[in-house]
C-alpha cells in the first residue's frame, strides 16, 4: 500500500537555529516528492519537488531537501530558521495515480 | 501571474442556504481542483477538473456541486449543509493533471462555516 508518513507532529526550535523535518513514504517505486508550507490561515506554497537526479534538491526560502531512496525518505532541512518560518509543513508524495497524497503535515514553532 | 484568487474569504451559511464559493487563475492552466481541509489537518481533495471536464470526484456528497464555467473559473456550489461541513476549502491549479511533476498552485482558501 502507499503511504506517507511526517512522523513529527510539532517541532519547536530558536531562531537561528538549524532544522531537519522527516517524511518517509511506502512506495514500490520513486514517486514524484513535494514539500508545501501553509502559513497560518493561508493556502498552500509549494517548496521543492524531486522526481529524478540530484538527490538534493534546492527551494525557496532557503529550504533544501534530500532524496534517500535506501530509507525511502525525502526530509526538508534549512540551516538557519527565521521568525516567519513558523507554518505548518506537509510532504506530499504524488504515487503516479493523478493525485498528490499528503502526509498529516508538521506545525513548526520558533522561538526568539 | 502565478495567482490563484478565491472569493469570498469568509462565509457564513445556515442549513438551508444555497452559496457559491468561486476560484479564478489566469496561468493558463488546465487542470483545477477542490480540496476541503479541517482543522489540524492535512487537505483532502474533493474534485479534479481537466480541461473543463469532471475527471475526479472523490466520492463528494450531492450537496457539494463544482462547476467549471471556462479555463479560468471554478465554482464550488453549496446547498443543505451540515456543521460538519465547516472548512477552509481551497482551490488549486496546474498546467496539465496528467503530468505528475507540475505543481499545483493554491489560492488562499474560502473559510466556510455552517450553522
Amino acid at each position: 500500500a502507499q503511504s506517507v508518513t511526517q512522523p513529527d507532529i510539532h517541532i519547536t526550535v530558536s531562531e537561528g537555529a538549524s532544522l531537519e523535518l522527516r517524511c518517509n513514504y511506502s512506495y514500490g517505486a520513486t514517486p514524484y516528492l513535494f514539500w508545501y508550507v501553509q502559513s497560518p490561515g493561508q493556502g498552500l506554497q509549494l517548496l521543492l519537488k524531486y522526481f529524478s537526479g540530484d538527490t538534493l534538491v534546492q527551494g525557496i526560502k532557503g529550504f533544501e531537501a534530500e532524496f534517500k531512496r535506501s530509507q525511502s525518505s525525502f526530509n526538508l532541512r534549512k540551516p538557519s530558521v527565521h521568525w516567519s518560518d513558523a507554518a505548518e509543513y506537509f510532504c506530499a508524495p504524488n504515487f503516479g495515480n493523478e493525485k498528490l497524497t499528503f502526509g498529516t503535515g508538521t506545525r513548526l514553532t520558533i522561538i526568539p | 501571474d502565478t495567482e490563484v484568487t478565491q472569493t469570498p474569504k469568509h462565509l457564513v451559511m445556515g442549513m438551508t442556504n444555497k452559496k457559491s464559493l468561486k476560484c479564478e487563475q489566469h496561468m493558463g492552466h488546465r487542470a483545477m481542483y477542490w480540496y476541503k481541509q479541517k482543522a489540524k489537518k492535512p487537505p483532502e481533495l474533493m474534485f479534479v477538473y481537466s480541461y473543463e471536464k469532471l475527471s475526479i470526484n472523490e466520492s463528494v456528497p450531492s450537496r457539494f456541486s463544482p462547476e467549471c464555467p471556462n479555463s479560468s473559473l471554478l465554482n464550488l456550489h453549496l446547498h443543505a449543509l451540515q456543521p460538519e461541513d465547516s472548512a477552509l476549502y481551497l482551490c488549486a491549479s496546474s498546467q496539465d493533471w496528467t503530468n505528475w511533476y507540475n505543481e499545483q498552485f493554491f489560492g488562499p482558501g474560502t473559510r466556510l462555516t455552517v450553522l
